[in-house]
């Protein structure tokens, strides 16, 4: 079970686009469409941001946006603002009753 | 709403055995898969372990298996986890977060720490 590949920091200034990528294989990103993305804000628990690569729970923004190519997941945060500095992780089922996340993306607002 | 409220963690020597509790509430627990999911201090996730709605499935990290044991009681809404041998890569917050078919976890806990130290 490897972890899914983040860039450890992302930056872009008050209503920039910017995105966060996820790399993984296909026995987990690439082979399924079960890839998700958590924010978590120091000392807080996780919160479920995106779902099954590009769906969105009830509460978030549309500014936040999932996809996914081949291998790599996508999560995509338009119109930054304030609020969206937090850490990002993605996470995908990886098969055989196994799931992986990643490292985890620091994202700054400039 | 969706509570999840761990508790049992604290401090333990290496090789001792310590069991976590999860209470939920606001939803139909026997309804729901859950999970235990951890993040040693400074670091990312880390998937632990998952119970199936009903109790009949459980998996593993391989990092924890045969070592952790998942479990729960419907009637009570409360899920466990019971760790022995532990060892000092254990050390991590560990959070209680519901599953969803989809492969996703909805919702969680605030966590509990587990430090494992002489």
């Amino acid at each position: 079970q490897s972890a899914l590949t983040q860039p450890p920091s992302a930056s872009g200034s008050p209503g920039q686009s910017v995105a966060i990528s996820c790399t993984g294989a296909s026995s987990d990103v690439g082979g399924y469409n079960s890839v998700s993305w958590y924010q978590q804000y120091p000392g807080k628990a996780p919160k479920l941001m995106i779902y099954e690569v590009s769906k969105r729970p009830a509460g978030v923004p549309d500014r936040f946006s999932g996809s996914k190519s081949g291998n790599t997941a996508s999560l995509t945060v338009s119109g930054l603002q304030a609020e969206d500095e937090a850490d990002y992780y993605c996470s995908s089922y990886a098969g055989s009753n196994n799931w992986v996340f990643g490292g985890g993306t620091k994202l700054t607002v400039l | 709403q969706v509570q999840l409220v761990e508790s049992g963690g604290g401090v333990v020597q290496p090789g001792r055995s310590l069991r976590l509790s999860c209470a939920a509430s606001g939803f139909t627990f026997s309804n729901y898969g859950m999970n235990w999911v951890r993040q040693a201090p400074g670091k990312g996730l880390e998937w632990v372990a998952i119970i199936w709605y009903d109790g009949s499935n459980k998996y593993y990290a391989d990092s924890v298996k045969g070592r952790f044991t998942i479990s729960r009681d419907n009637s009570k809404s409360m899920l466990y986890l019971q760790m022995n041998s532990l060892r000092g890569d254990d050390t991590a917050l560990y959070y209680c977060a519901t599953y969803r078919t989809g492969h996703y976890f909805e919702n969680w806990g605030q966590g509990t720490l587990v430090t494992v130290s002489s």
